[in-house]
């Protein structure tokens, strides 16, 4: 069974400062990896996805990259803002089953002024 | 565009009572629908998924269950609610099977609090 696991659970920077938010899954056969962000009391909006194929994505400040092998993806947020605190998730597709993404646990964001 | 609604946002139900949560999708055809929970501070927990109408598929055995009585509407529902029942609970739903981007789309969730 596919497990994801989002490491650190909880992380505070200062504003302006470059940060990387880690995932990693134990099954390397993906269909695609998805990376959400979610607001306290909201529903989860999609900020990338890269299929099996990809090496990374790229929207604005946001990068995310993908090492199927290893079972490690990244999402690089540059230049952090007081807006992008949030809790972060990553969510895998599987090949053995299309219809069904498996989530991590996230990663809660804290940027402070 | 394709829009994912959820009614009602949020909702207070005595132990013991029915529920009857609501999901709709605009914009496509013969979608996956999913529901899932969350407990605050924690991840997401797949309860159903349904590939098409009357399809579902159950993830955790519990007093929960789901129906999907049209192409885009999918229903979650108890008959008897219990404390552990209290939740946000979220739909989505994504491309079929292996077709398209694979892209998951979700709702903006339930806040279920059983009293």
């Amino acid at each position: 069974k596919q497990e994801v696991t989002q490491i650190p659970a909880a992380l505070s920077v200062p504003e302006g400062e470059n940060l990387v938010l880690n995932c990693s899954f134990t099954d390397s056969a993906i269909y695609n990896l998805q990376w959400f962000r979610q607001d306290p009391g909201k529903g989860l909006t999609s900020l990338l996805l890269i299929q099996s194929s990809q090496r990374e994505q790229t929207s604005g400040r946001l990068n995310a990259s993908l090492d199927k092998s290893s079972g490690r993806s990244t999402l690089y947020i540059a230049a952090s803002q007081p807006g992008d605190s949030a809790t972060y998730l990553c969510a895998v597709k599987g090949t053995y089953n299309f219809n069904k993404f498996y989530f991590g646990s996230g990663t809660k964001l804290n940027v402070k002024p | 565009s394709q829009t994912i609604h959820q009614w009602p946002a949020t909702l207070v139900q005595p132990v013991g009572s029915p529920l009857s949560l609501e999901c709709t999708v605009e914009g496509t055809s013969n979608p996956n629908l999913y529901w899932y929970r969350q407990a605050a501070g924690r991840g997401l927990q797949l309860l159903f998924y349904s590939v098409g109408i009357g399809q579902i598929s159950s993830e955790v055995p519990q007093n929960l269950s789901a129906s999907r009585p049209q192409d885009r509407q999918f229903i979650l529902s108890s008959k008897k609610l219990l404390l552990s029942d209290s939740s946000f609970y979220l739909c989505a739903w994504s491309d079929p099977g292996s077709s398209g981007v694979g892209t998951q789309y979700f709702g903006p969730g339930t806040r279920l609090t059983v009293l």
